[in-house]
């Protein structure tokens, strides 16, 4: 039984595509959270939501565009790919965001390649 | 502002020797802390977590940390290496001021020498 899964694995294509990835819990969870891991292995978060509200926006291009269709999915759609956004992109989930006992609960992550 | 050092960016022991991965954070407010795992190519683990219960905290894998205020330390140990502890191992403080986002260290590579 996964609790947070993400698809697709892998995703490599070229730049100046359009692409999304998709990631779902199955834990019951509020909050759900869409993280980027570059090759120094630094995680920077780049959205989260609660009941599909949008309650963190960092520093990120608007070319990245979440969407939260119901509590158990968020997905990330990017636009216009660069070829600094090859990551690993991370999607996780919490009971919720109003508490430090929550710990987050990770997808298994989508390697991101733009060439 | 709340920040994590992880002191070590690699981290080599020989199998059955004792790890020490090391941590520092700063926070105004009493912390929550946690040490996530990650294998070659693979998710974000939990190993533990403080959240203001006991000092000495034991995770999975017969991984322990323990909490130390004065020092504002979150120490990760382990007595004996296993070859498949080698992997990333990241420490996190998440507190009120960070409105309780989880704030990452660098990251410590554990390197296991057979």
């Amino acid at each position: 039984d996964t609790a947070v899964s993400q698809t697709p694995k892998y995703l490599v294509t070229q730049m100046g595509n359009d692409k999304s990835i998709k990631c779902e819990q199955n834990l019951g969870h509020d909050t759900m959270y869409w993280y980027k891991q570059d090759s120094k292995k630094f995680l920077k978060i780049m959205f989260s939501y609660n009941n599909k509200e949008l309650i963190i926006n960092e520093t990120v291009p608007n070319r990245f565009s979440p969407k939260s269709p119901d509590k158990a999915h968020l997905n990330l759609h990017i636009n216009s790919l660069e070829l600094g956004d090859s990551a690993v992109y991370f999607c996780a989930s919490s009971q919720d965001r109003a508490s430090g006992y929550n710990e987050q609960f990770f997808g298994p992550g989508t390697r991101l390649t733009v060439l | 502002a709340q920040s994590v050092t992880q002191l070590d960016s690699h981290v080599s022991v020989s199998e059955g020797t004792p790890v020490l991965l090391r941590c520092n954070y700063s926070s105004s407010y009493s912390p929550s802390l946690f040490w996530y795992v990650q294998h070659p190519n693979k998710g974000l683990q939990l190993l533990l977590k403080y959240t203001s219960a006991a000092t000495l905290v034991k995770g999975i894998n017969g991984f322990e940390a323990e909490f130390k205020k004065s020092e504002t330390s979150f120490h990760l140990t382990k007595p004996s290496a296993h070859m498949s502890d080698a992997a990333e191992y990241f420490c996190v403080v998440s507190d009120l001021e960070s409105n309780y986002q989880l704030i990452w260290g660098a990251g410590t590579k554990l390197i296991i020498k057979p």
